[in-house]
């Protein structure tokens, strides 16, 4: 059974611009949440969506968003990049089954803003 | 807001030692508490998790004790071996939401000396 699959896995960019990271969850699961993973403030929760929606929204700016399409694949979009950016964008997995449910993560995208 | 607090930093163990990692929460609405581990360049695992109701949960060598009324919880790795190196994230949520929404720690950076 294939994992999360997070693409690309390594990415720089220039302040100012903008960027596109993909998610593709385990099959047959239909939520997908991402994380934001730096050394200094740990892992944050970005968002979290299911079935094409939005459930959820952690505490980012507007230039942080996201979409989900019809296959539960994912993925999150940053525009206007800052160097505080740069971080490991993580994206993670689950089945709707109770709110117990394990999350699944992927490898991350590592992201260098210049 | 931290809402949930992770000790100690890092952490280093001799072969065959007892590792221990504490969290402490805020929220009292928290109801489910896994803990993840880390390996260098891949996203965090569910190790073990615990709700609660129990007052503590053991898988093999790792074991989650939970004080609901000091809102503290704590991983054990007894045994430890150099293979257990790695980053160990705690982490809360709360069911009626989703919960993939998972408030992390900031981790602890355990190192188990051969």
């Amino acid at each position: 059974k294939a994992g999360v699959t997070q693409t690309p896995r390594y990415l720089i960019k220039t302040r100012g611009q903008q960027v596109t990271l993909s998610c593709s969850p385990i099959s047959g699961h239909r939520s997908v949440s991402w994380y934001q993973q730096t050394p200094g403030q740990g892992l944050q929760f970005l968002f979290e969506y299911f079935s094409e929606t939005q459930r959820n929204k952690g505490n980012f700016p507007g230039r942080f968003s996201g979409r989900q399409f019809s296959n539960s694949r994912s993925e999150m979009n940053v525009s206007t990049l800052e160097l505080g950016d740069s971080a490991l964008y993580l994206c993670a997995s689950s089945l709707e089954q109770g709110w117990d449910t394990e999350a699944f993560f992927g490898q991350g995208t590592r992201l260098t803003v210049v | 807001q931290q809402q949930v607090k992770q000790s100690p930093q890092s952490l280093i163990v001799q072969k065959g030692g007892i590792s221990i990692i504490n969290c402490a929460y805020e929220n009292t609405a928290f109801d489910y508490f896994p803990w993840y581990q880390q390996f260098p360049g891949k996203g965090p695992a569910l190790l073990i998790a615990i709700r609660p109701d129990v007052s503590e949960k053991k898988e093999g060598r790792f074991t989650i004790s939970f004080n609901k009324s000091a809102k503290q919880f704590s991983l054990h790795i007894m045994d430890s071996q150099p293979g257990d190196s790695a980053t160990y994230f705690c982490a809360a949520s709360m069911s009626g939401g989703s919960n993939y929404k998972l408030t992390f720690g900031k981790g602890t950076l355990l190192t188990v000396n051969p």
